[in-house]
């Protein structure tokens, strides 16, 4: 099955900073890759997403980039700013399949 | 509309006790989704649906069973809570597995003692 590699596990930053999360999957036949925010004491909500047939995708401060040779997307936080403390989620899955695989999750922290 | 909702909020348990989560969702949404929560963990999945009066197991379905009578409603029940299942668990759903979103219900907090 699909094995979703989440790095760093923790990363802090200061106010104004960038940030970036890389995510390697392993299904090379994979083809939609989700990000998730998940604030505390909060359920999980997408940010933003990419398909498979598209390189990068920009959100204001948010982008993400897939490199589907490499088998791996990263997420892109711009001009981070406080409220961006929160867990980020990614995930991978293909269609047809019914189950999206997570990483374990990254820990953002901007210190203002 | 209410989007994905799930009750109770919080509940302690004892040993041995069991108990139903409900998840509920307005958004006539195919696929439905349980997932437990633990620090450094990530997100599991314990059981899923494709429609209504189906179930698959997830990776960690020991220990729970669920239902989908209701195409709105995803249950999962514990026989006999084991303190191991101290989590947090969340529902979630999508409109189909094929290229889509999931959104996620704000969570149930358990405790077993």
């Amino acid at each position: 099955g699909e094995n979703v590699e989440q790095h760093p596990s923790t990363l802090s930053v200061q106010e104004g900073d960038s940030a970036v999360i890389k995510c390697t999957y392993s299904d090379s036949a994979s083809n939609y890759f989700p990000w998730y925010k998940q604030e505390l004491g909060k359920r999980p909500q997408l940010i933003i997403d990419i398909r498979s047939n598209v390189g990068e995708k920009k959100d204001q401060r948010i982008a993400v980039t897939l490199n589907k040779t490499a088998k791996h997307f990263s997420l892109h936080i711009t001009e981070t700013q406080p409220e961006d403390s929160a867990v980020y989620f990614c995930a991978a899955s293909k269609g047809g399949s019914y189950i999206p695989t997570f990483g374990r999750g990254t820990s953002l922290i901007v210190h203002p | 509309n209410a989007g994905v909702t799930q009750t109770p909020k919080f509940r302690v348990l004892k040993t041995g006790q069991s108990m139903t989560l409900l998840c509920a969702q307005d958004m006539n949404h195919e696929y439905m989704y349980w997932y437990r929560q633990d620090p450094g963990m990530g997100l599991r999945l314990i059981h899923y649906s494709v429609g209504e009066g189906t179930t698959a197991k997830g990776e960690v379905p020991d220990g729970y069973n669920v239902s989908r009578l209701k195409k709105q409603n995803f249950l999962l029940g514990l026989e006999s809570a084991a303190p191991s299942q101290t989590s947090v668990y969340f529902c979630a759903s999508s409109r189909d597995a094929l290229l889509e979103t999931q959104y996620f219900g704000p969570g149930t907090r358990l405790l077993v003692l």
